[in-house]
């Protein structure tokens, strides 16, 4: 168990409206990453963070933007959630460099 | 962009058999990992590869990071049906980077 709680766990919601999804972690793990899951493709980076205030873009990061102001928390936002960001999110994290992604239990999320 | 081809999608097997499945692409590798996700549930990490050449088990899985480091192998003996679930492979491009590239999973259904 690699101590991440993402929530909320499902949510439903109108297109255009804002959504924030959040990841907390208990260890104080450096690394936190949002990736999704749709079918047909592997999971996808979206964003990732590698320290307080420390965020940068994955492969697919239009239409989301990310805030980690404390170490176990790292949050997702879809500024005006569209159609094509329904979704499996999941939040990940890893202990070191090297070291392997750690997933939580992820967040479906579907914009009507 | 860069591919992991997973094979095969989806498998049905007999409980007791064997179980094989690879990844493969045109990129090298720093590190291979393998997945197993249930449904509702985040992807669970079973075997971590390091090393070319590399040969690690887990209980009845066995996994091979290829010489070549552009494919991994993860073989299941004597399946019961609590193998049945999605097995995703992931690889590392470059040590310390943050990027995965997944697969896209193969389904195993294992019959009673």
């Amino acid at each position: 168990d690699a101590g991440i709680t993402q929530s909320p766990r499902h949510k439903v919601t109108e297109t255009g409206t804002p959504v924030t999804l959040r990841c907390h972690q208990t260890e104080n793990h450096r690394y936190m990453y949002w990736y999704r899951q749709d079918p047909g493709h592997g999971l996808r980076l979206i964003h990732y963070s590698y320290g307080v205030k420390d965020t940068d873009k994955g492969e697919v990061s239009d239409g989301y933007s990310v805030s980690r102001s404390k170490t176990e928390d790292f949050l997702l936002t879809l500024e005006s959630a569209t159609s094509s960001q329904t979704s499996v999110y999941f939040c990940a994290i890893r202990t070191g460099t090297n070291s392997p992604l750690h997933f939580g239990n992820g967040t479906r999320l579907t914009v009507t | 962009g860069q591919q992991l081809n997973q094979s095969p999608q989806s498998m049905f097997i007999q409980e007791g058999e064997d179980v094989s499945m690879n990844c493969t692409s045109s990129s090298i590798f720093n590190t291979w990992l393998w997945y197993k996700q249930d449904p509702g549930e985040g992807p669970v990490l079973l075997i971590a590869l390091y090393k070319a050449g590399e040969l690690t088990s887990n209980g009845r899985l066995t996994a091979q990071f290829g010489i070549t480091r552009k494919d991994s192998f993860l073989n299941i003996s004597a399946s019961i049906p609590s193998d049945v679930g999605i097995y995703f492979c992931a690889g590392q491009l470059g040590a310390g980077t943050y990027k995965y590239i997944f697969g896209t999973g193969t389904r195993l259904k294992v019959l009673a």
